[in-house]
């Protein structure tokens, strides 16, 4: 079946510590990958998708091929990067697009 | 633009009730989308529209569940009846294009609807 992982479902770090939320999938082909985040009393929202190979507030994200990952990192995490974040394949089907959701790892930042 | 807007905010109801969730779109996205979020499974998606036609409802838990879109600025997600286990976070987002490949819109999501059904 084809899925998103995210194994921690909590993760707490010391601010200016790097800071690696894992994702995996098992979606065949070549999934379009997105990260969402949701901040405290915000809406969920897009931080950023593998195809634009862009750095937004610092994170990044290699989609690897080869182990199926699709990893969150920010080589110094800071209290406002404390939040929500969703890792979400989107998957090609035969009734259009969709975006599914993984569980989702709460980052807590601690001063 | 005020965004996806979700109505209520909060509702609380008691088993066997029913209970309607309404959104409003961001004006001209063509595709909306109802989501449930709950501790233990994350964010499942229910059902989604396109063009104010359900695309893909495989998401949807049971009978108990429907999901109508009348025009372009409106959908409401009911439950009838109402269990413990319906309660959750229900999101809506809506997106202007496609997602995924070949499509280059983020999705909008609206603040939420916690439901605790007693």
């Amino acid at each position: 079946a084809q899925r998103v992982t995210q194994p921690e479902k909590l993760l707490s770090v010391f601010k200016g510590a790097p800071v690696e939320l894992k994702c995996n999938y098992s979606y065949s082909g070549s999934p379009e990958l997105f990260w969402y985040v949701q901040y405290s009393r915000q809406r969920l929202q897009l931080l950023l998708r593998h195809i634009s190979r862009e750095s937004i507030k610092g994170f990044t994200a290699d989609l690897n091929k080869g182990e199926t990952s699709f990893h969150l990192k920010k080589p110094f995490a800071q209290e406002e990067d404390s939040a929500m974040y969703y890792c979400a394949p989107c998957r090609e089907g035969t009734s259009g697009s969709r975006l599914t959701f993984g569980e989702g790892t709460q980052l807590t930042v601690n001063p | 633009d005020a965004g996806v807007i979700q109505s209520p905010r909060h509702e609380v109801t008691e088993m066997g009730q029913e209970v309607t969730l309404r959104c409003k779109p961001i004006s001209g996205h063509d595709y909306l989308f109802w989501y449930r979020q709950t501790m233990m499974r994350g964010l499942e998606l229910l059902i989604y529209f396109n063009n104010n036609v359900p695309i893909d409802d495989s998401g949807m838990p049971e009978d108990r569940f429907s999901a109508k879109m009348p025009n372009a600025s409106f959908s409401t997600l009911k439950i009838q009846p109402s269990e413990p286990r319906d309660s959750a976070v229900y999101f809506c987002a809506s997106s202007l294009a496609p997602l995924g490949a070949g499509g280059d819109s983020p999705l909008h999501f609206g603040n939420g609807t916690r439901l605790t059904v007693t």
